[in-house]
């Protein structure tokens, strides 16, 4: 079994549009994040999400949001999609409790925006 | 604030030559440190990790990497490269008891050549 899987793996998609991509992890860890890896392959931390609380980069356009309907799944919902928000994006998720907490990543989705 | 720095953005090796990839880092504390491996297409994957004690550690497919706290460094080394570890690699930097939230330096690509 896949410990973080996301879907889809790749999304191609036009300006304007509002997409989501899904993410699950069945590793039983309280923490979600989502990173955007860019053309030039820098990986930036854009949220970090537990029951308790969403930490939000100060960088990140409002028009991204996480939404987590359980502790398993943190998606990632774009609204008014730009040429600019084209990038790999990775889930990961870690044990946050217990202060041992490497990150374990998904394969990543592929966004391209035309 | 946490900073990691990768010098070398990109190294090329001779398949079965030693490899070492530096890494240095900013933070007040002792740090979380880490190494990932990033296939072509592929998600990041954990080499190894250093939280406390022994300041060499041991990881993955024969890797390993010495926390030199009076250099603020914690560099990837091993011994023989095989061509299948061309990849990226990033170290990244935890704080506190999220380690999760970890910072990620820009990467190193390492091409193999034959």
């Amino acid at each position: 079994d896949t410990a973080v899987s996301q879907t889809p793996k790749y999304l191609v998609t036009q300006m304007g549009n509002d997409k989501s991509i899904k993410c699950e992890q069945n590793l039983g860890h309280d923490t979600m994040y989502w990173y955007k890896q860019d053309s030039k392959k820098f990986l930036k931390i854009m949220f970090s999400y537990n029951n308790k609380e969403l930490i939000i980069n100060e960088t990140v356009p409002n028009r991204f949001s996480p939404k987590s309907p359980d502790k398993a799944h943190l998606n990632l919902h774009i609204n008014s999609l730009e040429l600019g928000d084209s990038a790999v994006y990775f889930c990961a998720s870690s044990q946050v409790s217990g202060g041992r907490a490497e990150a374990f990543f998904g394969q990543g989705t592929r966004l391209t925006v035309v | 604030a946490q900073s990691v720095t990768q010098p070398d953005i990109h190294i090329t090796v001779s398949e079965g030559a030693s490899l070492e990839l530096r890494c240095n880092y900013s933070y007040g504390a002792t740090p979380y440190l880490f190494w990932y491996v990033q296939s072509p297409g592929q998600g990041l994957q954990l080499l190894l990790k250093y939280f406390s004690g022994d300041t060499l550690v041991q990881g993955i497919k024969g890797f390993e990497a010495e926390f030199k706290r009076s250099q603020s460094s914690f560099n990837l080394r091993k011994p023989s490269v095989h061509w299948s570890d061309a990849a990226e690699y990033f170290c990244a930097v935890g704080a506190g008891t999220n380690a999760g939230k970890s910072t990620f330096g820009d990467g190193t690509t390492l091409t193999v050549k034959p």
